[in-house]
């Protein structure tokens, strides 16, 4: 199985910040990954796909970029509606799998 | 405007059996392959199974092998996952989530259905 390691586990940062959060496979997944990301007691929102596709109605905020085994989500410049948690899911091979997660926490 | 829908979700004993159900609409279900995902409370996201469009490609996670069953029927619009043999370690939300037309992403995803496995 592929597995996804995501850092950092938990990122505190401030409205304007520019962060950036790191997905690594275990193996090479080419550019299958997608991002998304989830607020308490909702279900997750595909942000990125393809590693760095911006899915419809996403803010031009968010990028996705990597292949390979090495990918990153950056959010430009942090809004308030921005902390949430974020999740890396590769989709190469079966069993999908999902990073940990990084909880992007206000500083 | 898609939308996805699970229902199914209560309190359960371990060893017991629970199906749950996805009730989509908004876009032509047959055309999509269709996926369950779970999260325990306080956790991450864990993929749990696949079922392409005409139920020709199915996988499930090893953690759920063997006793689980998704399933659909497209002339209902309707995705199933079948749980037999529940143990605690299933107590999650479980979602279904509709996979991109051309790639593997979940591009929707219904609210949830908490299943809760205790004694």
């Amino acid at each position: 199985d592929i597995q996804m390691t995501q850092s950092p586990s938990t990122l505190s940062a401030s409205v304007g910040d520019r962060v950036t959060i790191t997905c690594r496979a275990s193996q090479s997944i080419s550019s299958w990954l997608a991002w998304y990301q989830q607020k308490p007691g909702k279900a997750p929102k595909l942000l990125i796909y393809k590693a760095s596709t911006l899915e419809s109605g996403v803010p031009s905020r968010f990028s996705g970029s990597g292949s390979g085994t090495e990918f990153t989500l950056t959010i430009s410049s942090l809004q308030p509606d921005d902390f949430a948690t974020y999740y890396c899911q590769q989709y190469n091979s079966y069993p999908r799998t999902f990073g940990q997660g990084t909880k992007l926490e206000i500083k | 405007e898609v939308q996805l829908v699970e229902s199914g979700g209560r309190l359960v004993q371990p060893g017991w059996s629970l199906r749950l159900s996805c009730a989509a609409s908004g876009f032509t279900f047959s055309n999509y392959a269709m996926n369950w995902v779970r999260q325990a409370p306080g956790k991450g996201l864990e993929w749990v199974s696949y079922i392409n469009s005409r139920s020709g490609f199915i996988y499930y996670a090893d953690s759920v092998k063997g006793r689980f069953t998704v399933s659909r029927d497209n002339a209902k619009s309707s995705l199933y996952l079948q749980m037999n043999s529940l143990r605690a370690e299933d107590t999650a939300v479980y979602y279904c989530a509709r996979d991109h037309i051309d790639y593997g992403d979940l591009d929707y995803w219904g609210q949830g259905t908490l299943v809760t496995v205790s004694s």
